[in-house]
């Protein structure tokens, strides 16, 4: 697609829940990135895929946290066992290739988490 | 240990005028850094960029002044329009093993008044 696209753009859900977040990087995009943004924080870093391999997994917090990316292009972030501190906005960003001074990320609009 | 800070939560501009957001560093191994600008319910745009071996880039009505022995960076916006009304995130990055991984500052909403 022409942009990142990510779904669902809102998500609500209880205390112990479990959650999948969506990513659909822009076509040809080799790598794909997840981000997350916490209320009043910038963006930090969660996940780095590069094709179907998870390249950088040291962001995720905790292993409540999984993400998969089966064939290389859609990416599924994967949240068990919710907790109120889970709830931000979950960006994911894609880029050609992941290497290089003009690796530049695309960021999607992201998916806001709330964890009740 | 917030790497890269952006002191500023907020700054607001009259039209036309110029607009100054701040960024410092405090990581000696970051080389190239970035402004992106987030509009509310999108995710960042990337807006411009500058290696470490430069002390200034320009583009348009944007220009980012780097200076490395302060580890110190500015995004300078003339002239400002309301359109930029945005938050800003200033991010480096390594160009060792980890250069795919950006490190964000908690960001800048400038406010550009008509």
């Amino acid at each position: 697609g022409a942009g990142v696209s990510q779904t669902p753009s809102n998500k609500v859900t209880e205390k112990g829940k479990y959650v999948e977040l969506r990513c659909d990087p822009i076509s040809g995009h080799t790598a794909l990135y997840w981000y997350r943004q916490s209320l009043g924080q910038g963006p930090e870093f969660l996940i780095y895929f590069q094709g179907t391999g998870a390249a950088d997994d040291s962001g995720l917090p905790n292993d409540r946290f999984f993400a998969v990316r089966p064939e290389g292009s859609v990416s599924t972030l994967k949240i068990q066992r919710t907790e109120r501190g889970d709830s931000a906005v979950y960006l994911c960003a894609s880029s050609r290739s992941g290497q290089g001074l003009n690796n530049v990320l695309t960021f999607g609009a992201g998916s806001r988490l709330t964890v009740l | 240990d917030q790497q890269v800070k952006q002191n500023s939560p907020s700054l607001s501009v009259q039209e036309g005028r110029i607009s100054i957001l701040n960024c410092d560093y405090t990581n000696s191994m970051f080389d190239y850094f970035l402004w992106y600008k987030k509009y509310p319910a999108e995710g960042p745009t990337f807006l411009i960029s500058i290696s470490s071996i430069k002390d200034k880039n320009e583009d348009g009505r944007f220009t980012v002044f780097l200076n490395k022995s302060a580890k110190h960076l500015s995004l300078h916006i003339v002239p400002s329009q309301p359109g930029d009304s945005a938050v800003y995130f200033c991010a480096a990055r390594t160009s060792g093993g980890s250069n795919y991984k950006l490190t964000f500052g908690k960001g800048t909403l400038l406010t550009v008044n008509p």
